[in-house]
C-alpha cells in the first residue's frame, strides 16, 4: 500500500455516460496528479493540483474534468469520452507540487477505464 | 523536450541478475526514478537517485547514473519470479514534471 487509493478499480462505461474517478492519499501530501496510461504511449501527465489549486492541464481535452476540493481528495469527472480515451488512469501525490519542487511522486493503484 | 528511453524487453532466468538500461536527454534532471509496475497495478516506488551521485544501492537493487552520458540503469541480483513485472525509468527537473519511458518489461524464467 502506498497510501494513495482510487475507485473504482474498474470501470466500463458508454460515451453518452457522466462518471467520476476518485482518489484519496493519506499521506499529509498537497500535491495531487491526474495521469493517463494508454497501452501504446507512455504515461502522460494530464493533471497537477497543488494546495487545492490547478497548477498544471497539459492540454487534457474539456471531456475531463478534475475537481479538487482539499488537499486529501481529486476526482475525474468524465462524460462523453470517446474508445480512444480507455486506458489506466493513475493518481499520484508528492509533498509539494510547486515550480521547482522535485518531490517525489507515489502512486495509487490505478482506474482501468474501458469506454464502448 | 525531454525524452526517456528504454529498451522493450528483458528476460532473464532466476537467480540471474537483471539490468535494465534508460536513456535521458534533459540535463537539468535533479532527481531520476525507478518504479514497477506489475499486471493490474499503479506504480510502486522502487528507488531514485540524486543527479549528483553515481551510485545507489538498496539491498537486491543497484542504481547506476552517467551524468555525463544521460544513462542510467537499474541491476536486480538475484532475481526472482516475483520480479517479472514493467520496470518505468523517470525524470524529474523543475515543476515537478516526471518524464517517464516506456517501460521495459522483465520477464524471470524459473
Amino acid at each position: 500500500e502506498t497510501g494513495v487509493t482510487q475507485t473504482p478499480r474498474h470501470l466500463v462505461m458508454g460515451m453518452t455516460n457522466k462518471k467520476s474517478l476518485k482518489c484519496e492519499q493519506h499521506l499529509g501530501h498537497n500535491a495531487m496528479y491526474w495521469y493517463k496510461q494508454s497501452a501504446k504511449k507512455p504515461l502522460e501527465l494530464m493533471f497537477v493540483y497543488n494546495f487545492k489549486e490547478q497548477t498544471e492541464n497539459n492540454s487534457v481535452p474539456s471531456r475531463f474534468s478534475p475537481e479538487c476540493p482539499n488537499s486529501s481528495h481529486l476526482f475525474l469527472h468524465l462524460h462523453t469520452l470517446q474508445p480512444e480515451d480507455s486506458a489506466l488512469y493513475l493518481c499520484a501525490s508528492s509533498r509539494d507540487g510547486t515550480s521547482g519542487s522535485t518531490d517525489t511522486q507515489y502512486f495509487g493503484p490505478g482506474t482501468r477505464l474501458t469506454v464502448l | 523536450g525531454e525524452d526517456v528511453e528504454q529498451s522493450l524487453f528483458l528476460s532473464v532466468r532466476e537467480g540471474d541478475s537483471s539490468v535494465i538500461n534508460c536513456t535521458y536527454t534533459d540535463s537539468s534532471s535533479t532527481y531520476l526514478y525507478w518504479y514497477k509496475q506489475e499486471p493490474g497495478a499503479g506504480l510502486q516506488l522502487l528507488t531514485y537517485i540524486f543527479s549528483n551521485m553515481d551510485m545507489k544501492q538498496d539491498q537486491r537493487l543497484t542504481v547506476l547514473l552517467n551524468k555525463k552520458d544521460k544513462h542510467l540503469s537499474l541491476r536486480i541480483a538475484d532475481t526472482q519470479t516475483g520480479d517479472s513485472a514493467i520496470y518505468f525509468c523517470a525524470e524529474i527537473a523543475a515543476g515537478n514534471k516526471l518524464t517517464f519511458g516506456g517501460g521495459t518489461r522483465v520477464l524471470v524464467k524459473p
